[in-house]
C-alpha cells in the first residue's frame, strides 16, 4: 500500500534537546495527523492539522501543515525520556476518509 | 472522549482456526471504522474501511473472504480472520472517526494475533 516518506527513520537525542521530524508526499493532502505509538499499543493522536500553513502546538509539541499541502513537520522541544516511541504522520487526501501513514520515526532519548 | 476499545488484546490460536476481533467506540458513534495491520517495526497498513450498515471497502491486495468485516452498529465493528495461518500473525488495530470517518481518527489499543 501507499505510504508517506517520513524522516529521519530513527534518532537518538540527549534529554533536553529539541527534535524535528517531517513527512513528505508527492500527493496533496487536506488533513495531517501526528501520532505517537508506544510498543504493543495503538497510536495516540498528538496533533491534527486542517489548513495549509497551519501551525499548531500541544504542550512541547508543535506541528505545521506545509504550504504546498504535500508535507508536514513535527517538533518536540526540550525532550524528556518519556518522549521515546515511534512517531507517525498520517495524511488524508481530498475526497476520501482514508488516511495514509508515514513510515515512522523512532525516537530514543538518552537521559 | 473519543475512546476506542478492542477485544481481545492478545490471542494465540492454532493454524486453521478463525479469530474474531471486536472494535468499539465507547463514547461516540462511528459511522466509519478502519482496520489496520502492523508488522513488527513497520508502519500501519490500511486493510479495509468498515461502514455501518453496508459492506466494507477493502484495500488492494486484502482478501475480503479471509478478513471478514461486520459493522453491526454505530459503535461496533468486528474483524474475523478466517482459517488463520502463521503469516496472518500481526498487530491488528482499528480506528474510528468522530465525524463520518473524516477529520481525526482515534485508535484502539490493538490486538496481537499469533497463529501457531
Amino acid at each position: 500500500g501507499q505510504q508517506l516518506n517520513q524522516s529521519p527513520q530513527s534518532m537518538f537525542i540527549q534529554e533536553g534537546e529539541d527534535v524535528s521530524m517531517n513527512c513528505t508526499s508527492s500527493s496533496i493532502f487536506n488533513t495531517w495527523l501526528w501520532y505517537k505509538q508506544d510498543p504493543g499499543e495503538g497510536p495516540v493522536l498528538l496533533i491534527a492539522l486542517y489548513k495549509a500553513g497551519e501551525l499548531t502546538s500541544n504542550g512541547r509539541l508543535t506541528a505545521q501543515f506545509g504550504i504546498t499541502r504535500k508535507d508536514s513537520f513535527l517538533n518536540i522541544s526540550a525532550s524528556i525520556p518519556s518522549d521515546v516511541g515511534i512517531y507517525f504522520c498520517a495524511g488524508q487526501q481530498t475526497g476520501t476518509y482514508k488516511y495514509i501513514f508515514g513510515t515512522g520515526t523512532r525516537l530514543k532519548v538518552l537521559a | 472522549g473519543a475512546v476506542v476499545s478492542q477485544h481481545p488484546s492478545r490471542v494465540i490460536c492454532k493454524s486453521g482456526t478463525s479469530v474474531k476481533i471486536e472494535c468499539r467506540s465507547l463514547d461516540f458513534q462511528a459511522t466509519t471504522m478502519f482496520w489496520y495491520r502492523q508488522f513488527p517495526k513497520q508502519s500501519l497498513m490500511l486493510m479495509a474501511t468498515s461502514n455501518e450498515g453496508s459492506k466494507a471497502t477493502y484495500e488492494q491486495g486484502v482478501e475480503k473472504d479471509k478478513f471478514l468485516i461486520n459493522h453491526a452498529s454505530l459503535t461496533l465493528s468486528t474483524l474475523t480472520v478466517t482459517s488463520a495461518h502463521p503469516e496472518d500473525s500481526s498487530f491488528y488495530i482499528c480506528s474510528a472517526g468522530t465525524s463520518g470517518g473524516g477529520d481525526e481518527q482515534f485508535f484502539g489499543p490493538g490486538t496481537r494475533l499469533t497463529v501457531l
